[in-house]
């Protein structure tokens, strides 16, 4: 069973990019949709954007201007790139797994998430 | 892209059901069948509980189960458990070719 972890800094200074990374295992990064979502704390989810292992790139509209993802295939991972950040991107991110299921693509493996805070 | 609208929180006593709502519009729920369900445990990630609006994942329980009707999507748990309160988000395809949540129902077991 695909196992996703995800690693970066917990502190974000205010107008910095957030890097994060997602780590794959027991399944490679091949084959596959990859996206990341996220969750102000008390909020609801919110979808940020998905990359296919060879590229090919979806983002939410409202985060298209900050949003970079991308991947590497020989590590095994993905990643988030966000700038600009306010405290309003102050979240739990999630990294997930798209995967076919019946008809189209649906998040059906979940990194543990990892809380990033913008502050000065 | 606007945010699905879920009622805020729902409850019931064990063995009761109760059913979550899920609107959107002609550009997301109700262009296609593919509206999928999340739980959500304080503290912990997401578990998918139905996708294409009806079907389950395997592990999940026959309890849970979803419908549509219109822009309005549905998630129904029969037989309540203490287990089952959580958060619940429903997600949507858009005609946009992206994904949009609702807000979240937070599920109160009486």
């Amino acid at each position: 069973q695909v196992q996703l972890q995800e690693s970066g800094p917990r502190l974000v200074k205010p107008s910095e990019t957030l890097s994060l990374t997602c780590s794959v295992s027991g399944g490679s990064v091949s084959g596959h949709y990859w996206s990341w979502i996220r969750q102000p704390p008390g909020k609801g989810l919110e979808y940020i954007g998905y990359i296919y292992y060879s590229g090919n790139t979806d983002y939410n509209p409202s985060l298209q201007s900050r949003v970079t993802l991308s991947v590497d295939t020989s590590r095994n991972q993905f990643s988030l790139n966000l700038s600009s950040m306010t405290a309003a991107d102050t979240a739990v991110y999630y990294c997930a797994r798209l995967e076919i299921l019946g008809s189209n693509y649906h998040f059906d493996s979940w990194g543990q998430g990892t809380l990033v805070t913008v502050s000065s | 892209q606007s945010a699905l609208t879920q009622p805020a929180s729902v409850s019931g006593s064990p063995g009761q059901s109760i059913t979550i709502s899920c609107t959107g519009t002609r550009s997301d729920v109700g262009a296609y069948n593919y509206v999928s369900w999340y739980q959500q445990h304080p503290g912990k990630a997401p578990r998918l509980m139905i996708y294409d609006v009806t079907k389950r994942p395997s592990g999940v329980s026959n309890r849970f189960s979803g419908s549509k009707s219109g822009n309005t999507a549905s998630l129904t748990i029969s037989g309540l458990q203490a287990e089952d309160e959580a958060d619940y988000y429903c997600c949507s395809f858009t005609t946009s070719g992206t994904r949009v949540f609702g807000g979240g129902t937070k599920l109160t077991v009486l």
